[in-house]
């Protein structure tokens, strides 16, 4: 069983449409991100998001946002979307939030790849 | 050091061959220094975490050494293995605010057979 699945693996569109990417864990799991790795191989966290709190890194423009219908689901949508935005997403979890005093270890999803014409 | 910074970016050796490479973070407002194993089309997967100023922790040929007063960390892997080839990727966590993640870029590791 994967314990963090990302879907789709590749998404391939064109510039201005909206387009969504689903995250799920099977890991019993609080918390769970989003990450953006930039073209540069950096992994930068886009959001942290609990039953409570989202956290949002505040250079991630608005047009993109995550929906949790339920604690094991993260999902990622991006409107009107921009060539800047090709890139891989990767989704993760944790067992502790971000601000808690755990490890932290971060579970992660296998990516996507964004690809914007 | 405001970011976290590995070297060298990418190194080449025969197996066999005992290796090690770097991170700096900053040693200001520490709370913890994972390292993670990134083989290639597949996702980071938690090697250690670690804590305390001097701590070393080992896991098969692998083990890491942290010094928080100095902001550095090295990963050692003795008598490299071809399945050791992947990106080892050094992350920090502050103690201020959310206890944000800063990820290095990572060090790729190549294993000739």
């Amino acid at each position: 069983d994967t314990a963090v699945s990302q879907t789709p693996k590749y998404l391939v569109t064109q510039m201005g449409n909206d387009k969504s990417i689903k995250c799920e864990q099977n890991l019993g799991h609080d918390t769970m991100y989003w990450y953006k790795q930039d073209s540069k191989k950096f992994l930068k966290i886009m959001f942290s998001y609990n039953n409570k709190e989202l956290i949002i890194n505040e250079t991630v423009p608005n047009r993109f946002s995550p929906k949790s219908p339920d604690k094991a689901h993260l999902n990622l949508h991006i409107n009107s979307l921009e060539l800047g935005d090709s890139a891989v997403y990767f989704c993760a979890s944790s067992q502790e939030p971000l601000d808690g005093p755990g490890n932290n270890e971060q579970f992660f999803g296998p990516g996507t790849r964004l690809t914007v014409l | 050091i405001l970011n976290v910074e590995q070297s060298p970016q990418s190194l080449h050796v025969q197996e066999g061959d005992s290796t090690n490479f770097t991170c700096s973070f900053p040693s200001s407002n520490f709370y913890a220094l994972h390292w993670y194993r990134w083989e290639t089309a597949k996702s980071p997967e938690a090697l250690f975490v670690m804590t305390l100023n001097g701590d070393e922790k080992k896991k098969g040929r692998i083990s890491a050494t942290l010094n928080t007063k100095e902001g550095y960390s090295y990963l050692y892997i003795k008598g490299s293995q071809p399945e050791d080839s992947a990106t080892y990727l050094c992350v920090s966590r502050g103690d201020t605010g959310r206890r944000a993640l800063t990820f290095g870029s990572g060090t790729r590791l190549q294993v000739q057979p």
